[in-house]
């Protein structure tokens, strides 16, 4: 069965730190790699996506695939605050495959 | 751009009862799925339409649930009937194609008394 994995957290980071949240999946064939951020109450958000090996910028935010290794990771750098959320890594294995969400990281920025 | 529209927002039902929610993609997208998310958990696929066809629906609980997408826009979500284990946040998304990102409503959240 394809898996997706994320510590549950949660995870402390001091305010204007690096946050590193991490992801491994099952399926050494999968092609896409999305992270989304979930606030309390609230439906998940878009931050990045990635497709092929090596980071990706944006902002503040840095996603690092490994295929390899068949992991993907999400920086943020000088986290603030509002970072504080749930953060929901999903794996799209193939064009004919259904998308696996990850149960999610909890993140705690502390001020 | 005007994001993926869903409602109702809330829903409180009785057991055994019966509920329906809607779903209204962002126009062009051909993809279109169905979540269910149970606190604490990450969002599980029910089902995903590829236009008005359906591409997987291997997690839904059919002899319960069904979903529709007629003319490969709109889409609704039945339960019937509901039982206690159904309470949780239904999310809709939608996506371009199957591999492009998937942009998500704010979801129902249903709760079963």
């Amino acid at each position: 069965q394809k898996e997706v994995e994320q510590n549950s957290g949660p995870l402390s980071v001091p305010e204007g730190a690096i946050a590193s949240l991490n992801c491994t999946y099952s399926d050494r064939g999968s092609q896409s790699f999305f992270w989304y951020r979930q606030y309390s109450g609230k439906s998940p958000e878009l931050i990045m996506f990635i497709y092929s090996n090596g980071d990706k910028e944006d902002g503040r935010f840095t996603a690092q695939l490994n295929k390899a290794s068949q992991y993907v990771s999400l920086l943020i750098r000088d986290s603030q605050p509002s970072d504080s959320a749930t953060y929901l890594c999903a794996v799209n294995p193939s064009r004919d495959d259904k998308i696996i969400f990850g149960k999610g990281t909890r993140l705690h920025i502390l001020p | 751009e005007a994001g993926v529209a869903q409602s109702p927002r809330y829903k409180i039902i009785e057991k055994r009862q019966s509920v329906a929610f809607w779903c209204n993609p962002i126009s062009g997208h051909a993809t279109l799925y169905w979540y269910q998310q149970i606190l604490g958990q990450g969002p599980k696929l029910l089902i995903q339409f590829q236009n008005n066809g359906v591409v997987d629906d291997s997690q839904l609980p059919k002899d319960r649930f069904s979903a529709e997408r007629l003319k490969g826009v709109d889409s609704t979500l039945k339960i019937q009937p509901a039982k206690l284990e159904d309470s949780a946040v239904y999310l809709c998304a939608s996506s371009l194609d199957r591999v492009q990102p998937q942009h998500f409503g704010d979801g129902t959240r249903l709760s079963i008394l």
